[in-house]
């Protein structure tokens, strides 16, 4: 877990803002997620990458956006178009097998002014 | 579609006493089932996996049972102490995309002194 850093630890988006979310691993695994977790819910997934330069939508990707250009990196935009972004964002590797355990970041919180 | 059912969404016990939570899934394909710990505003810490060549793994006082045939798998704590309350969150990975974890909702567990 050490070997994961996202930040910023909390953010505040204005009305019509995109905002990015950092996330940075140096345990060298290939698969990156990104998970949604509101209040006394589950963790949803947004985004997931299994490689450099590729990516798939996850359960709500309605409003977000990723890149993955580097192995190390996989930020998340939240975009306009997301309606209700208020939640607590997590990151989380793992080394890509099938069946790996996922390691989590110390997540984002975002909030709406 | 792809689902993962846990129970119960809150349960308390006496410091001392077991606590069991039950998960199900969906897919008869998933062949991977970690346990999660998160505490209040912290990330999900693996506490426990097991694989489907498994029915059952132990760690000190945490336990995990899986029943395949009937598609479901349980968290057995034993001996529980107060720094055991915590929401606990189980996933079972998805063979056929990826390996992707679907979670549970989570349940959340107060260990009374």
């Amino acid at each position: 877990d050490g070997g994961i850093t996202q930040s910023p630890k909390y953010l505040f988006r204005k009305e019509g803002q995109n905002v990015t979310l950092s996330c940075e691993q140096n345990l060298n695994h290939d698969a990156m997620y990104w998970y949604r977790q509101d209040p006394g819910q589950g963790l949803r997934l947004i985004y997931y990458s299994q490689i450099v330069n590729d990516f798939q939508k996850g359960d709500i990707a309605e409003g977000y956006s990723v890149s993955r250009e580097k192995k190390e990196s996989f930020p998340l935009t939240v975009t306009s178009a997301q309606k209700n972004p208020t939640a607590f964002y997590l990151c989380a590797t793992a080394t890509g097998s099938i069946g790996e355990t996922q390691y989590f970041g110390p997540g984002t919180r975002l909030l709406v002014l | 579609g792809e689902n993962v059912e846990q129970h119960p969404s809150t349960l308390s016990v006496q410091e001392g006493d077991s606590a069991v939570i039950k998960c199900t899934y969906s897919d008869s394909a998933s062949n991977y089932f970690p346990w999660y710990k998160q505490e209040l505003g912290k990330r999900p810490q693996l506490i426990i996996d097991i694989r489907s060549n498994v029915g059952e793994k132990k760690d000190q006082r945490i336990a995990v049972t899986l029943n395949k045939t009937a598609k479901h798998f349980s968290l057995h704590i034993t001996e529980t102490q107060p720094e055991d309350s915590a929401v606990y969150f189980c996933a079972a990975s998805f063979y056929n995309q990826g390996g992707k974890l679907i979670f549970g909702q989570g349940t959340e567990l107060s260990v009374k002194p």
